[in-house]
């Protein structure tokens, strides 16, 4: 059982490039989200899905879109990349938004330059 | 919108020494999560909390809710160097997505 896997697990990209960051999991879960997670900050919801086809927005979704065409992926894409999006990249799922714990990737370090 | 605080932001202990943090947010809470990061790790879930004034313990660990359900702690009783890292507690208000304290780090010295 793979659990949340993400990738790549680091990447480097210049000012204005667009990449995509993948996400998938295995354990049938609804619910996804997207974070970043910056210095003394800690984890800042980016978008988030309640399942396939259904996505909104979080606390920082500028800059960011995603889709959710099934269940199992909930891919992550930036879409000119700025320096200020040089964070961790975290995806999470878990079985329901609001009562079950949430399982996060290995992380994605991304460095904009 | 809700906010969630956390103190200290970093907590160095000697070795079987005793370490709490403590999170606030600025909402009463319908639930609240706890989560440990290693470094260089990704977060990983400890434990989540419901009812007002609720204790829970895992082994070393004790987490409390508070009456108001605006306030939580995590304690952890003699450190040990396996217990280095980031805590961090998430709230969510009714309805809403959890919202993550900024985390306090751990380091514990042998």
């Amino acid at each position: 059982n793979a659990g949340v896997t993400q990738t790549p697990k680091f990447q480097v990209l210049k000012t204005g490039q667009s990449m995509t960051l993948q996400c998938a999991q295995d354990m049938n879960h609804e619910y996804m989200s997207w974070y970043r997670q910056d210095p003394g900050m800690g984890l800042r919801l980016i978008h988030y899905s309640v399942g396939a086809g259904i996505t909104d927005q979080g606390e920082v979704p500028n800059g960011y879109n995603v889709s959710r065409s099934t269940t199992e992926d909930f891919p992550l894409r930036l879409l000119s990349a700025a320096p200020s999006q040089t964070s961790v990249y975290f995806c999470a799922s878990s079985s329901s938004t609001g009562v079950t714990e949430a399982f996060f990737g290995q992380g994605t370090r991304l460095t904009v330059v | 919108g809700q906010q969630v605080m956390q103190i200290p932001q970093y907590q160095h202990v000697q070795e079987g020494e005793d370490f709490t943090t403590y999170c606030n947010s600025s909402t009463t809470l319908s639930n609240i999560q706890w989560y440990k990061q290693r470094p260089g790790g990704h977060p990983v879930f400890l434990i989540q909390l419901v009812k007002s004034g609720e204790v829970k313990k895992q082994k070393r660990l004790t987490f409390q809710f508070g009456e108001a359900k605006k306030n939580s702690s995590l304690h952890i009783t003699a450190t040990q160097t396996t217990d280095v890292g980031t805590y961090f507690c998430a709230g969510r208000n009714y309805g809403q997505n959890f919202v993550f304290g900024p985390g306090t780090r751990l380091s514990v010295l042998p």
